[in-house]
């Protein structure tokens, strides 16, 4: 089974925090994904990665920064948190390079920025 | 730019109830459309529907792709209270990502 696990289930943070969000899969797949749910907007992808060292804008990476220094971990960075990111974080991966790979999810951390 | 929009976006039923849930995709390029069940937490991958696999069963869910209406359907026979769930279809077309719709809210009241 493919697992994918995010570092913390909550997280609670003040305006202006640098915040670093984790991800880990097990299952060596060349892609991972961050996104953010919020209701009534949906799943918004905001970077994703193809390789190590890869990265690319997904459709609101404002805000935010990536870094994947090994393959099996995809860090997600928010410089500066601000109140408007308070948000629930989902981490995803697939397999190889292929344009329509199922996507496997982490548990999710729901971040709240006070 | 590509779209995905579900409907309804909410529905309430009783248990035992049959629920179809809608799925239109405006994409270019279309390769696969993804179901995916989220409960309180990491989205489940329920199906994926292809050019070459149109139609996909597994237990009381079934899903059917129809490409010349450019839509997708989920049904659920017999419903228990355990579907409820937010309920999400996705584009798989486009460079390694998914384009989701904004999900259908499923509630079973016993």
């Amino acid at each position: 089974d493919v697992k994918v696990t995010q570092s913390s289930r909550y997280l609670v943070k003040r305006t202006g925090e640098k915040v670093f969000l984790e991800c880990v899969q097990d299952m060596d797949h060349e892609n991972m994904f961050w996104y953010r749910q919020d209701p009534g907007l949906g799943l918004r992808l905001i970077y994703f990665s193809y390789d190590v060292k890869m990265k690319e804008k997904g459709d609101i990476p404002e805000g935010y920064s990536v870094s994947r220094e090994k393959k099996e971990r995809f860090s997600l960075i928010l410089e500066s948190a601000s109140t408007n990111q308070t948000s629930m974080y989902l981490c995803a991966s697939s397999l190889g390079r292929r344009p329509y790979g199922v996507q496997f999810f982490g548990p999710g951390t729901r971040l709240t920025v006070l | 730019e590509d779209k995905v929009v579900q409907s309804p976006l909410s529905l309430v039923v009783h248990e035992g109830d049959t629920v179809t849930l809608n799925c239109s995709y405006e994409v270019t390029n279309f390769r696969s459309l993804l179901w995916y069940k989220q409960e309180k937490k990491a989205p489940t991958f329920l199906f994926m529907l292809t050019s070459s696999g149109i139609e996909k069963k597994s237990g009381r869910l079934s899903s059917i792709l129809d490409k010349k209406e450019l839509s997708s359907i989920l049904n659920i026979t017999a419903t228990q209270t355990g579907d409820s769930a937010i309920y999400l279809c996705a584009d798989g077309g486009s460079n390694y990502k998914l384009t989701f719709g904004k999900g259908t809210l499923l509630t079973v009241n016993p």
